[in-house]
């Protein structure tokens, strides 16, 4: 069984660009999760989709971020514009629903520089 | 003050030592308490799941939960070089994962 995907697995961008991530979740599983990762630390949730709606989106900073999850299986989040402090590993991870085990990907290393 | 607490370490010891890692909290609605591995460039994988205080053994791995003194433990017997990782705490809140920030283990052949 493949597990989830992410792509790309690295990106080195400017400040001030956009910047989109791609994550395509476990077959079957409902609950995808969008997670941020600065270096030496957790990650933190951003964002968790039941299906296609977002139901826990309090720790995405609305300004620049956004996500969706428009046919409730692969998703994109993106940033526009980036910042410095936007550096980090995104991961996505995806669940068959919400208190379930969590499946993560391998992540996405954003530089900004 | 974050949720949950964990030392960074790095943490480097021989093979065949014995491990211990752990983690403190301060919110006791947590109830749900996990332990996550994490190899360099690649995202966590969940090791151990518990749920009530006392001790849960899987093979190497002992993890132990002291919800009293909101203080949960993971003990790695006998480790090998492949044990080193990157090791997260986490625990769960409303359905939502609280990691700690991880502790780095080097195990030296």
């Amino acid at each position: 069984e493949a597990g989830v995907v992410q792509s790309p697995r690295y990106k080195i961008i400017e400040k001030k660009q956009p910047v989109a991530f791609w994550c395509n979740p476990i077959s079957g599983h409902n609950t995808l999760y969008w997670y941020r990762q600065n270096l030496g630390q957790g990650p933190e949730l951003l964002i968790r989709y039941e299906n296609e709606e977002a139901v826990d989106d309090s720790q995405l900073p609305k300004d620049r971020f956004s996500a969706e999850r428009l046919k409730g299986v692969d998703s994109t989040l993106k940033i526009q514009p980036a910042e410095l402090g936007d550096s980090a590993v995104y991961l996505c991870a995806s669940s068959i629903s919400s208190g379930n085990e969590q499946f993560f990907g391998p992540g996405t290393r954003l530089t900004v520089l | 003050q974050k949720e949950v607490e964990q030392d960074p370490g790095p943490l480097s010891v021989p093979e065949g030592a014995i491990v211990s890692l752990n983690c403190t909290y301060s919110n006791s609605a947590f109830q749900y308490f996990m332990w996550y591995r994490q190899y360099s460039r690649k995202g966590p994988e969940l090791l151990m799941y518990t749920y009530s205080s006392g001790n849960k053994e899987d093979g190497r791995f002992t993890a132990q939960v002291d919800k009293s003194s909101k203080y949960i433990s993971l003990f790695i017997r006998d480790s090998q070089p492949s044990d080193s990782a990157t090791y997260l705490c986490a625990m769960i809140n409303t359905g939502k994962l609280i990691f700690g920030q991880g502790t780095t283990l080097q195990v030296k052949p």
